[in-house]
């Protein structure tokens, strides 16, 4: 069974911080893995995607690494902001299928 | 520019009362998604059209229906709305062509049970 489990569950920081937000995956076969942010009352809006062959990808000052041999993601956030307090959420795909597999994610609060 | 767009944003309903909630797109995705959130759980996709065709995923209870009468749009119809179905519902669209294009979600309708 398509699993992602993400750590830890919530998150305070002081604006200005940097932070790291797990996702552990067993999806296969892989195909791809997305993270994506989602504001309170809002829908998720895609940050990263990345495939088998991709180790990171940056989008500003968020960075999202990917271990496909142990099933391992990060997402990096350099020097928080106000505006990061959002839940992010991982989510994995596998080849041959457009329905992916979500984690629960991670609810960041980011204090001044 | 909005490109799922979903209507109500908040929809107030009476116990078994039913209640449609609306879903658009302008990206002329082939697959659109119907997602049942409650608060800190990760999205719970409750069925999905792939251009005409309906699939319905095999927990989603008979209390939901769907329709999608062209490619643009989507509805989702709760026939008898309990307590438990107050949630957030979340559409999105994709397009299944295997360019890993990631899902556009809308802003979603909160519903609540009165």
């Amino acid at each position: 069974k398509n699993q992602v489990e993400q750590s830890p569950q919530s998150l305070i920081i002081l604006e200005g911080k940097n932070c790291t937000l797990q996702c552990n995956y067993t999806v296969s076969p892989f195909s791809n893995l997305r993270w994506y942010k989602q504001d309170t009352g809002r829908g998720p809006v895609s940050l990263t995607i990345m495939t088998f062959s991709e180790n990171t990808k940056s989008n500003g000052r968020y960075t999202a690494t990917l271990d496909a041999d142990t099933k391992q993601s990060s997402l990096h956030i350099t020097a928080s902001q106000l505006s990061d307090s959002a839940s992010y959420i991982c989510v994995a795909s596998s080849g041959g299928s457009y329905i992916p597999t979500f984690g629960r994610g991670t609810s960041l609060i980011v204090h001044p | 520019d909005a490109m799922v767009i979903q209507n109500p944003r908040y929809q107030v309903t009476q116990f078994g009362k039913p209640v449609t909630l609306s879903c658009s797109q302008t990206l002329n995705h082939n697959v659109m998604y119907w997602y049942q959130q409650k608060s800190s759980q990760a999205p719970k996709l409750l069925f999905h059209y792939y251009d005409k065709d309906f699939n319905n995923e095999a927990d989603t209870p008979d209390n939901f229906q769907s329709r999608r009468p062209n490619t643009s749009f989507c509805f989702l119809d709760i026939r008898s709305p309990g307590l438990g179905d107050a949630a957030m519902y979340l559409c999105a669209t994709s397009r299944d062509d295997g360019s890993n294009q990631p899902q556009h979600f809308g802003d979603g309708t909160r519903l609540s049970i009165l």
